[in-house]
C-alpha cells in the first residue's frame, strides 16, 4: 500500500529552528511536495524535491533521500505566522498526489 | 496570474437542494482537481480532469457530479447531499507531467443542513 507518515503535532519557540520529518512508501516516485496550510485556508506550495539533497528557499529548506524514503522540512527563524499545518505529499507513478495527514506546528513566544 | 478562483466561498444547502461549485484558472494548466477536506485531515482527491477529460474518479458518490466545460473552468454539481458531506472543497490545477506543482483555490466551505 501507499503510506506517508509525519508527526501529528510539534511545538517550537519563536526565533528557533524546527525540522518536520516525513517518511513515505509509494508505488513509484515522481517527487515530493511540502505545502503549508493555515486553518480554514487552502494549502500553499512551499517546495518540491525530486533529486536527493537539500533545497533552500529563504527561511525554509527541504531535504530528500530517495533511498531512505525520507524528507524533512526545515524552518529557521520561526515567526508566529509560521503556526500552521505542514503537509507532505508524494507524486506516485501515476502522477497522483498522495498526501500525509499533516503536521500541526505550534509556535510559542 | 497564479490564481485559482473558487466560488462561492461559503455555501449552506439543504439535503434536497441542487447547487454548483465553480473553479477557474488562467494559467494554461491542463490538469484540474477537486479535493474534499474535513477538519484536521489532509485533502482527499475526488476527481481529476486532464485535458478536459475525466481521468480519475476516486469512487465518489454520484451525488457529486463534475464537469469541465473548457480548459479554464471546472464545476462540481451537488445534489441530494448528506450532512456528512459538509467539508472544505478545494479546487486545484497543475501543468501536469513530471513536475506538477498544484495551485489551490481558497476553497468553498460547504455546510449541508
Amino acid at each position: 500500500g501507499q503510506n506517508i507518515d509525519q508527526p501529528t503535532e510539534m511545538t517550537a519557540t519563536e526565533g528557533a529552528i524546527v525540522q518536520i520529518n516525513c517518511t513515505y512508501q509509494t508505488s513509484g516516485f515522481n517527487g515530493l511536495f511540502w505545502y503549508q496550510q493555515h486553518a480554514g485556508e487552502a494549502p500553499t506550495f512551499l517546495s518540491y524535491n525530486v533529486l536527493d539533497g537539500l533545497e533552500e528557499k529563504g527561511r525554509f529548506s527541504s531535504f530528500l533521500s530517495r533511498s531512505k524514503g525520507y524528507s524533512y522540512l526545515l524552518l529557521k527563524e520561526l515567526q508566529m505566522k509560521d503556526s500552521a499545518s505542514y503537509l507532505c505529499a508524494c507524486l506516485d507513478s501515476n502522477y497522483q498526489l498522495i498526501w500525509g495527514a499533516g503536521t500541526k506546528l505550534i509556535i510559542k513566544p | 496570474d497564479t490564481e485559482v478562483t473558487q466560488t462561492p466561498k461559503h455555501l449552506v444547502m439543504g439535503m434536497t437542494n441542487k447547487k454548483s461549485l465553480k473553479c477557474e484558472q488562467h494559467m494554461g494548466h491542463r490538469a484540474m482537481y477537486w479535493y474534499k477536506q474535513k477538519a484536521k485531515k489532509p485533502p482527499e482527491l475526488m476527481f481529476v480532469y486532464s485535458y478536459e477529460k475525466l481521468s480519475i474518479n476516486e469512487s465518489v458518490p454520484s451525488r457529486f457530479s463534475p464537469e469541465c466545460p473548457n480548459s479554464s473552468l471546472l464545476n462540481l454539481h451537488l445534489h441530494a447531499l448528506q450532512p456528512e458531506d459538509s467539508a472544505l472543497y478545494l479546487c486545484a490545477s497543475s501543468q501536469g507531467g513530471a513536475y506538477t506543482e498544484a495551485f489551490f483555490g481558497q476553497g468553498t466551505r460547504l455546510t449541508v443542513v
